[in-house]
């Protein structure tokens, strides 16, 4: 157990729709990861988060957004879904110091688009 | 741009015996951390070990040893005597010493260890 939590597990929704997916990190850790595993892109990175700011961004789309708010619990937002988004959706934390380096996956959440 | 090729898709070997996993990447910064994750059946990311760039010792960690070498740009991770335990895909994952971490991964390589 990697201490960090991600609900819900499984999410079936429709085309169209918008779901939000939420994640806690590890205690103490300031940094949230969100990155999304597809069978055609692999595991890609999409955003991040240091005490509630972005930090960076990576393949994320115009329909995605995230936030981090004060207790460092994240959460990512996915509007006008296609089926295309269908995918696992990690998070990940990461302390201070020497330890911002290790990133800590959560168990993730299955997205499944009809 | 940061880039991690894992060349083997699917490796499958048959119980006890040893098997390396390659990992090849590129990067610009001379500052740069590498990392092995385990991703079994039940779809967790687990985390194995990092790499600094400034430190190029060999790790040994019961049955697995990881093999960094700078000037081949590869980061190669040896199962030694697996186990059926071990069927997993691998990933090979590298990020930058800037401020931000993320992590740039391989395809990853599904291992199938045989009874």
């Amino acid at each position: 157990d990697s201490g960090v939590t991600q609900t819900p597990k499984h999410l079936i929704t429709a085309t169209g729709q918008r779901v939000t997916l939420r994640c806690s990190p590890r205690s103490g850790d300031l940094s949230v990861y969100w990155y999304q595993q597809s069978l055609d892109q692999g595991l890609q990175f999409l955003i991040q988060y240091y005490n509630g700011e972005e930090r960076a961004k990576g393949n994320i789309l115009e329909r995605f957004s995230a936030q981090q708010f004060p207790d460092l619990h994240s959460e990512l937002n996915l509007s006008s879904l296609e089926l295309g988004d269908s995918a696992l959706y990690f998070c990940a934390s990461s302390g201070q110091g020497n330890a911002y380096n290790e990133q800590f996956f959560g168990p993730g959440t299955r997205l499944t688009v009809l | 741009a940061q880039k991690v090729t894992q060349a083997q898709t699917e490796i499958s070997v048959v119980e006890k015996e040893d098997v390396t996993l390659d990992c090849v990447y590129e990067t610009r910064d001379t500052t740069y951390y590498l990392f092995w994750y385990k991703q079994p059946p039940s779809g967790e990311l687990v985390f194995l070990i990092r790499r600094n760039s400034f430190d190029e010792q060999n790790e040994i960690s019961g049955r697995y040893s990881w093999n960094f070498q700078k000037s081949t740009s590869s980061f190669n991770f040896t199962i030694t005597a697996s186990q059926v335990v071990d069927s997993a895909v691998y990933f090979c994952a590298l990020s930058e010493g800037g401020s931000a971490r993320q992590l740039t991964f391989g395809s990853g390589t599904q291992l199938t260890v045989l009874p």
